[in-house]
């Protein structure tokens, strides 16, 4: 099957400026995440989708970054304005919702490096 | 809230000897998963392997095994024969059991294996 699909891979911006990212999930898949890396610590849960709506944001910094999942498929997620301190990889997450066996695994795409000057 | 902790940030192994990765959790909770995921340097994050709390044997998969101590709320993984290959960072991350379970990770170990 295939993977996670993200778009753009690497996005370099001047800070103040807006960028979006855009995540399709593995097909069947019921919950979507988005996590924030920073250089040498690991991801961290900014919003959680099950289906189109949202299960987590409690770290989603609201004033700047947005995220939607209006069919429940895709999602985008929105910086704007930038601060140099958003320079991280943007990893988009899916896993199947339920409590089966392999329902929980969480299946990673590739990323997207933003880099914010 | 749950933590997760990994206390070594980095480690390294000879090839073809074993070495163990620490990792400790704090949760409420009483039924979770936990995982270990490798991120090689492209990034993607890849399952090593899982363990379902509820279960008492520790999970293996082919030369990756786990130490799962519920009650110490400690989860190592050992990793047999090391491979070159295997020189990545390694995050634990913990997941509740419900419908929607949130995730928590670790902030890593970076392992390399030496020739």
């Amino acid at each position: 099957e295939a993977g996670v699909a993200q778009s753009p891979r690497y996005k370099i911006i001047e800070k103040r400026q807006s960028v979006a990212f855009w995540c399709n999930p593995i097909s069947g898949h019921a919950t979507l995440y988005w996590y924030q890396q920073i250089l040498g610590q690991g991801p961290k849960l900014l919003i959680q989708f099950q289906n189109n709506g949202v299960v987590d944001d409690s770290q989603l910094p609201k004033d700047r970054f947005s995220a939607e999942r209006l069919k429940g498929v895709d999602s985008t997620l929105k910086i704007q304005p930038a601060k140099l301190e958003d320079s991280a990889v943007y990893l988009c997450a899916s896993s199947r919702a339920g409590m089966t066996h392999s329902g929980n695994t969480i299946y990673f795409g590739e990323g997207s490096w933003l880099t914010v000057v | 809230a749950q933590t997760v902790t990994q206390s070594q940030p980095e480690m390294s192994v000879q090839e073809a000897e074993t070495v163990t990765l620490s990792c400790t959790y704090d949760t409420s909770e009483n039924n979770y998963y936990l995982f270990w995921y490798k991120q090689p340097p492209s990034r993607q994050m890849i399952l090593v392997i899982r363990q379902e709390a509820y279960k008492q044997q520790n999970a293996t998969e082919n030369r990756f095994s786990v130490n799962f101590q519920k009650a110490a709320k400690s989860f190592s993984l050992k990793i047999s024969d090391s491979q070159l290959g295997d020189t990545a960072m390694y995050f634990c991350a913990f997941m509740k059991r419900t419908n929607a379970g949130k995730s928590t990770f670790g902030d890593g170990t970076t392992l390399t294996v030496k020739p």
